[in-house]
């Protein structure tokens, strides 16, 4: 199936430092979402996004909504150890239908830095 | 609230046998729910998208006779796989769309079931 494209695929964070994930696609969607998933659990979602500009905070976290309607990105501040897992962006082309079926990005791995 | 309850989280079965995963809405109904697998340090694919009293609707290659969905009430889904296969080896996830209108819903994932054949 589709996939959308999230990068980077991996990183290493440091207690302390801002991280910064985005996902992009080729199509336009009308929802963006961010979840993130622990290991041997199902997704959380963390951030809503349903409006082209939109710009909303979860805390530490920040996430937009392209205004193309075709990319996200996701930031998160002062990064702290319990940070560290799979970051999931996933869209949805429209509200209903089998087009309103999310589509999911490859993901985020979120690591400590040795 | 938008909770969903997925069991088992850890199943292991024998070749040919058949699993039965159960994806319950706690608080809301859900009149579609989704089923996807997620192989490891993978993303997650849509298997197929369960309706409420009607059939599901299942992604390209995915074989509908093997992953059987059921969805008899609006807050209870079921995938079963029928003559379960070691490839057939994954984590297994439900999800469930609550709330109506174009900026008032949501998905909510299950916690996921391991299941591992023998």
């Amino acid at each position: 199936g589709q996939q959308l494209n999230q990068s980077p695929q991996s990183m290493f964070i440091q207690e302390g430092e801002d991280v910064s994930m985005n996902c992009t696609s080729s199509s336009i969607f009308n929802t963006w979402l961010w979840y993130k998933q622990d290991p041997g659990e199902g997704p959380v979602l963390l951030i809503a996004l349903y409006k082209a500009g939109e710009l909303t905070s979860n805390g530490r976290l920040t996430a937009q909504f392209g205004i193309t309607r075709k990319d996200s990105f996701l930031n998160i501040s002062a990064s702290i150890p319990s940070d560290v897992g799979i970051y999931f962006c996933a869209g949805q082309r429209e509200y209903g239908g089998s087009q309103g079926n999310l589509i999911f990005g490859k993901g985020t791995k979120l690591s400590v830095k040795p | 609230g938008a909770v969903v309850s997925q069991h088992p989280s850890r199943v292991i079965c024998k070749s040919g046998t058949s699993v039965k995963i159960e994806c319950r809405s706690l608080d809301f109904q859900a009149t579609t729910m989704f089923w996807y697998r997620q192989f490891p340090k993978q993303s997650l694919m849509l298997m197929a998208t369960s309706n409420e009293g009607s059939k599901a609707t299942y992604e390209q290659g995915v074989e509908k006779d093997k992953f059987l969905i059921n969805h008899a009430s609006l807050t209870l889904s079921t995938l079963t796989v029928t003559s379960a296969h070691p490839e057939d080896s994954s984590f297994y996830i439900c999800s469930a769309r609550h709330g109506t209108g174009d900026f008032n819903y949501g998905y909510t994932f299950g916690s996921g079931t391991r299941l591992t054949v023998v």
